[in-house]
């Protein structure tokens, strides 16, 4: 089963409060990324990792922040939350020396704001 | 240079037939092309996977024919089954690129 976890599963929250996405991994990759992806599926790169440390911003631009203070741990911040933020957020890893492969994926989290 | 273009957006098909579906690329220094399978409140997990020193590959009744020239390639599920049902996404990427890129996803629909 999956060995990268995402929580909250589900999350309804009101515009302007501060949200914390969690996403861990407990299989040592050094790669990790977050996706968003919108009611029409497709998906959106918002930030990635290499490493502790190491934080880079994706394709889509994004008011989100991300932190990679230990390798297996990648939350994602929404310092004010919007409804504009509504959407299904991804996150994903892969080991270093695999380049693009092994792409391994979280359940998601759904993130609603009213 | 590395827009990923997936076709159909989505596609109905009987139980017992073929599904097709069909991806195109820009970058020719992409050199790895996976295909993820998603279902409903699940993250994408993959399914299949070719690299372009080959034409296809086959895995059970799932095929992945690759076509370098045209910068093309198609995922085929035979016997297309109810339990098939979900949406499918085509990537690419390798080479300079350090991240996947994705198609833009087929939900797939499979009647009993």
């Amino acid at each position: 089963e999956a060995d990268i976890y995402q929580t909250p599963r589900y999350l309804v929250i009101g515009t302007g409060k501060k949200i914390t996405l969690e996403c861990s991994q407990t299989m040592g990759h050094d790669k990790m990324y977050w996706y968003q992806q919108d009611p029409g599926m497709e998906l959106h790169l918002i930030h990635y990792s290499y490493g502790v440390n190491s934080t880079e911003k994706g394709d889509l631009s994004s008011e989100s922040t991300v932190s990679r203070i230990r390798t297996e741990h990648f939350p994602l911040t929404l310092e004010s939350a919007r409804p504009s933020h509504t959407s299904q957020y991804l996150c994903a890893s892969s080991l270093p020396d695999s380049g693009v492969r092994g792409y391994t994926f979280g359940s998601g989290t759904r993130l609603t704001v009213v | 240079q590395q827009q990923v273009k997936q076709s159909p957006q989505s596609l109905i098909v009987q139980k017992g037939g073929i599904s097709i579906i069909n991806c195109a690329y820009e970058n020719t220094a992409f050199d790895y092309f996976p295909w993820y399978q998603q279902f409903p409140g699940k993250g994408p997990a993959l399914l299949i996977a070719i690299r372009p020193d080959v034409s296809e590959k086959k895995e059970g009744r799932f095929t992945i024919s690759f076509n370098k020239s045209a910068k093309q390639f198609s995922l085929h599920i035979m016997d297309s089954q109810p339990g098939d049902s979900a949406t499918y996404f085509c990537a690419a990427g390798g080479g300079s690129a350090r991240q996947l890129t994705f198609g833009s996803g087929t939900q797939l629909t499979v009647l009993p």
